[in-house]
């Protein structure tokens, strides 16, 4: 399959810890890049590859991948981080990139 | 600071064109990929097209290949989208976004990390 697959929705009490999953057989081959989306706003690259996070995102969003299952921790979550979250890989099959149906965390 | 900005989005009829612009300012745009991504009312994020760094390669997702083209202008620091044949569900925000990718690939998603600078969009409308 092409697809990567998230979760509709997961929430989180302020302060604590949240993972977000991806999963797709992409993800076997290639690491996911992390979106943090406000709709109507810009998307926000919050993570990518194996382990870099870029200049100015906080160090409590961290990623993993293990197998075709990539995650997104975000540890001791804030009300700002409750947005859309889609990972994204490239599709090498037929050079595409390739969106994840995104999750949307609510911070409670 | 790196920025991009879109425009040329507006209300279009099925079946019209529109070509979408974007100006890239505060980085060297002649040495990276530019992808466009388009958000659809309700929908999530959807790739649509990368042209390479020289604007030598391009790829499409297949719902807009034939219809929608890439391009850009070096000397300008602008990529464009030509997008012909519109149909009601092309109806979204459309975002430009640089590949972070260094040195960008001749074929450009032979490596690909992710998209590090957006810009706000801009909105098309077909009805």
């Amino acid at each position: 399959s092409s697809e990567l697959t998230q979760d509709p929705a997961v929430s989180v009490a302020l302060g604590q810890t949240v993972t977000i999953t991806c999963r797709g057989d992409r993800l076997k081959s290639y690491y996911p890049s992390w979106y943090q989306y406000r709709p109507g706003q810009a998307p926000l690259l919050v993570f990518y590859s194996k382990n870099n996070r870029p200049s100015g995102i906080p160090d409590r969003f961290s990623g993993s991948t293990s197998g075709n299952t990539a995650s997104l921790t975000i540890t001791g979550a804030l009300a700002e981080d409750e947005a859309d979250y889609y990972c994204c890989s490239r599709d090498s099959s037929a050079n595409h990139v390739l969106f994840g149906g995104g999750t949307r965390l609510t911070v409670l | 600071q790196a920025q991009l900005v879109e425009s040329g989005g507006g209300v279009v009829q099925p079946g019209g064109s529109l070509r979408l612009s974007c100006v890239a300012s505060g980085f060297t745009f002649s040495t990276y990929g530019i992808h466009w991504v388009r958000q659809s009312p309700g929908k999530g994020l959807e790739w649509l097209a990368v042209t390479s760094y020289d604007g030598s390669n391009d790829y499409y997702v297949d719902s807009v290949k034939g219809r929608f083209t890439i391009s850009r202008d070096n000397s300008r620091s602008t990529v464009y989208l030509q997008m012909n044949s519109l149909r009601s569900e092309d109806t979204a925000l459309y975002f430009c976004a640089k590949d972070l990718t260094l040195p960008a690939p001749k074929f450009p998603l032979d490596y690909f990390y992710g998209m590090d600078v957006w810009g706000p969009g801009t909105t098309v409308i077909v009805s």
